[in-house]
Order: C-alpha cells, then structure tokens, then sequence
C-alpha cells in the first residue's frame, strides 16, 4: 500500500486529455513539491514535472503538473501512443522521514 | 552529456554478496547527490536511500536501513549498492538515480540509470 495513492489505470482516444491524481496528506503533497516521472514499457523512469508544475527541458507542453492540498494533478492532453506509459507521483514525507512514490497509473490510448 | 552508466545484470544465489555500481560522467561528481531506487518484478518505485559523494553523507529510507549498504568512491566517481547476504525477495531492478535538492525537502530524481537487474534464487 502505497502512502501516495494513484489510479491503477486511466485510458483515453487519441488526441483527448487524461489526468492522473496522486492524493497524499498533509506530511507529503500537503508541505513539499512533487514531481512526476513517465516510464515506458522496458525503460527506466524519466523526470516530466518537478516542483509541482515545472518541465525539464524536452519536455512537451502538453504535459503539466498542479497541485491544491494535499492532491497533485498530472494533465496530459492531445494524447498520443508515445504517451502510454506508466506514470509515478513521487514527494517526501515528513512523518515518514522517507522520500515515497505513488503506486503508479497506467496510460492507454485506446 | 550527462551519463549514469551501471553495471550488469547479476543472478546470484540466496546467502550470497553483491555489490552493483554506478558511475557517473559529465557533471561535477562530488556535486550532486545520488540515490537507489527499488522496483521489484511489475510493481512501482521505491527509494532506498541517497548519499552526497562530496562527503559520504548517507540517508536510508527507513524500509532498507540495515539491509543495504550505500556507498561513493570519488576516485572513480562511482556509487555502489551493496548487499551482505541477499535474499529471494532482493530480486529486483535497482535504478541509479541523479538527484537534484532545493532544499532538505524539495528534491527531485533529475536522471535516472538503465537499471540493474538482480535475480536472486533460492
């Protein structure tokens, strides 16, 4: 069980918007910035938002990052094949002492 | 460029060592903070700890205090992940992760090694 709680899976056609939650408390999301990491099928993880809502460099625009509480938002919109991924919320926790990840959303473009 | 280059995949027998490597190039070694990451056959992330190769500051997540060992030779500019007696439930890929840290709080895993994969049998 995860401390940061994700959807198992989310799915959408071509060209449609996805959003993934990550809900936490207010020992993680509700106090520290979170980021987001895609990680496609046989790959390592790669960093996509880092302080809530900011691209690394390469990163397309049509992904971005928010977050109210103790909840973050991964948006994803004109979604492509490329985009189905898994994708992991990540953030500290104070009370943990412990740097968590969330359990991870699976994206399918249908 | 910026490289995180790790070794080999490992098959290894349960009760025995290992220590797997990372070595980094292209950035200012003793600068950064390093960590490892677990991710066990088809379930998610877990970080197992970081450590600063400037001073060999080391952190552990409180879930693998004890059963890892982590490690720096600047030298080399290489961080180890090492194990004493490993066990079947070690099987796993562990990513070696670059880390960049705002503050105490706020950091993130900036780039990310190709993994190792360890299978440990019984």
């Amino acid at each position: 069980q995860s401390v940061l709680t994700q959807p198992p899976s989310v799915s959408a056609a071509p060209g449609q918007k996805v959003t993934i939650s990550c809900s936490g408390s207010s020992s993680n999301i509700g106090s520290n910035y979170v980021s987001w990491y895609q990680q496609l099928p046989g790959t390592a993880p790669k960093l996509f938002i880092y302080e809530d809502n900011k691209r690394p460099s390469g990163i397309p625009d049509r992904f971005s990052g928010s977050k109210s509480g103790t909840s973050a938002t991964l948006g994803i919109t004109g979604l492509q094949t490329g985009d189905e991924a898994a994708y992991y919320c990540g953030t500290w926790d104070g009370s943990l002492r412990a740097w968590v990840f969330g359990g991870g959303t699976e994206v399918t473009v249908l | 460029e910026v490289q995180l280059v790790q070794s080999g995949a490992e098959v290894k027998e349960a009760g025995e060592s290992l220590k797997i490597s990372c070595k980094g190039s292209g950035y200012i070694f003793t600068s950064y903070w390093m960590g490892w990451v677990r991710q066990m056959p088809g379930k998610g992330l877990e970080c197992m700890g970081i450590i600063h190769p400037g001073d060999s500051d080391t952190r552990y997540s409180p879930s693998f205090e004890g059963q890892v060992s982590i490690s720096v030779d600047k030298s080399v500019s290489t961080a180890y992940l090492q194990w004493m007696s490993l066990k079947p439930s070690d099987t796993a890929i562990y990513y070696c992760v670059l880390i960049v840290v705002v503050t105490s709080t706020n950091w993130y895993f900036d780039l990310w090694g190709r993994g190792t994969l360890l299978t440990v049998s019984s």
